[in-house]
């Protein structure tokens, strides 16, 4: 099993320009979410879902929209990049809620 | 990547040693707790978790004790290895306001061989 994919590893945007984050899942997994952590900083809840087509907030959902249109996939859409969004992101899921995550390798977001 | 945990919290110990890792948590609402370890460039795996039921609970050379008085949870590592070398964080679960887990602000283990 591949477990939890994040793509891209990398990537550099200008400040304005949107982009996707993809996360899939091969567990058949109902919960998963999205962190990003930042230097001197624990992981910081965005948003999450609990099944396909249900999603809700997290800590710092500004910015940031989701969709959860099959079990497998959970994008991260960044409307409009800011410097302030320059971090790691993280994708997670785990069978049910209250059950352990399974994180993928993450991507790193610079915003110029 | 490298730039994680720059202004963590950190533990050193003498390989060999046991180490205690300690975590305050906020929400008294929180029944479920997990610690993760994290290795540089990687992201976050689970050690051991707990749920609010029981108050001590082990694993394989770790275990985790919940105290809902005060709201800590600490890890124990025994016998410390220089492959425990990482940041560990702890992250609690609830009910109120929907099913998110919240990760506190994690320390950083040092082993020293």
């Amino acid at each position: 099993n591949a477990g939890v994919t994040q793509t891209p590893k990398f990537q550099v945007l200008k400040t304005g320009q949107s982009m996707t984050l993809q996360c899939a899942q091969d567990m058949n997994h109902e919960y998963m979410s999205w962190y990003r952590q930042d230097p001197g900083m624990g992981l910081r809840l965005i948003h999450y879902s609990v099944g396909a087509g249900i999603t809700d907030q997290g800590e710092v959902p500004n910015g940031y929209n989701v969709s959860r249109s099959t079990t497998e996939d959970f994008p991260l859409r960044l409307l409009s990049a800011a410097p302030s969004q320059t971090s790691v992101y993280f994708c997670a899921s785990s069978q049910r809620v209250k059950e352990k995550l399974f994180f993928g390798s993450g991507t790193q977001l610079s915003v110029l | 990547g490298e730039s994680v945990g720059l202004h963590l919290p950190t533990l050193s110990v003498q390989e060999g040693d046991n180490s205690i890792i300690n975590c305050a948590y906020s929400n008294s609402a929180s029944d479920y707790f997990i610690w993760y370890k994290q290795e540089s460039g990687k992201g976050p795996q689970f050690i051991i978790d707990i749920r609010s039921n029981m108050d001590k609970r082990q694993g394989q050379r770790v275990t985790v004790l919940l105290n809902k008085t005060v709201k800590h949870l600490s890890l124990q590592i025994a016998a410390t290895q220089p492959g425990d070398s990482a940041v560990y964080f702890c992250a609690e679960t609830g009910n109120t306001g929907g099913f998110k887990t919240i990760f506190g602000a994690g320390t950083r283990l040092f082993v020293k061989a």
